[in-house]
């Protein structure tokens, strides 16, 4: 069956605008978590949407980083004012539970110059 | 003390040799430990897990040994193959907390 698909695979984009990464999870699964991999830093969690419940955003590092999602299934994290530091791969996993297993999408790799 | 500390953090093992990556952890709440498996372009895939009740688990060519005792945990890829060649990570939860804290992965390379 269908993955998690992460939309668009690439974006480059100027300091200073706002960027929208797209992830479809996998059908059913109530659990969907964004990650940030930045090189040489492992996976850094940012946000976990579960069912209805109030999505836990401990992870993200700063006010410009907000994440929605709708309907319970897609999601979409936006980056306001980004900066050359934002750059990295945008990672989207989703679980069917939302314990053990997660199932990563490809990312979304982000340059900001 | 939710870190989880991998090493080395790049290994190059030639075919047929046995590839071993460690991972530490201090918080002894951490009670399910997988690895995941990365190849270029691609998201981490789930290769194999392990809880605290058992030592060792092993599926195929990969063992993962755990310590509790140490707070230590490895991942042993026996008769390594070029096709190994990824980026391992290890990882660690909390019961019943969703999200997996990352160890901060390890470049395997194995040559022919």
């Amino acid at each position: 069956g269908a993955g998690v698909s992460q939309s668009p695979s690439n974006k480059v984009t100027e300091k200073g605008k706002d960027v929208e990464l797209r992830c479809d999870p996998i059908s059913g699964h109530t659990a969907l978590y964004w990650y940030r991999q930045s090189l040489g830093q492992g996976l850094e969690f940012l946000i976990y949407f579960q069912g209805n419940s109030a999505p836990d955003k401990s992870g993200l590092p700063s006010d410009r980083f907000s994440a929605e999602r709708t309907g319970g299934s897609v999601s979409t994290l936006t980056i306001q004012r980004t900066q050359q530091e934002d750059s990295a791969v945008y990672l989207c996993a989703s679980s069917p539970t939302g314990w053990e297993t997660q199932y990563f999408g490809p990312g979304t790799r982000l340059l900001v110059l | 003390q939710q870190q989880v500390k991998q090493s080395p953090q790049s290994l190059i093992v030639q075919k047929g040799g046995i590839s071993i990556i460690n991972c530490a952890y201090e918080n002894t709440a951490f009670d399910y430990f997988p690895w995941y498996q990365q190849f270029p372009g691609k998201g981490p895939a789930l290769l194999i897990a392990i809880r605290p009740d058992v030592s060792e688990k092993k599926e195929g060519r990969f063992t993962i040994s755990f310590n509790k005792s140490a707070k230590q945990f490895s991942l042993h890829i026996m008769d390594s193959q070029p096709g190994d060649s990824a980026t391992y990570f290890c990882a660690a939860s909390f019961p019943g907390y969703s999200t997996l804290t990352f160890g901060k992965g390890t470049m395997l390379l194995v040559s022919p």
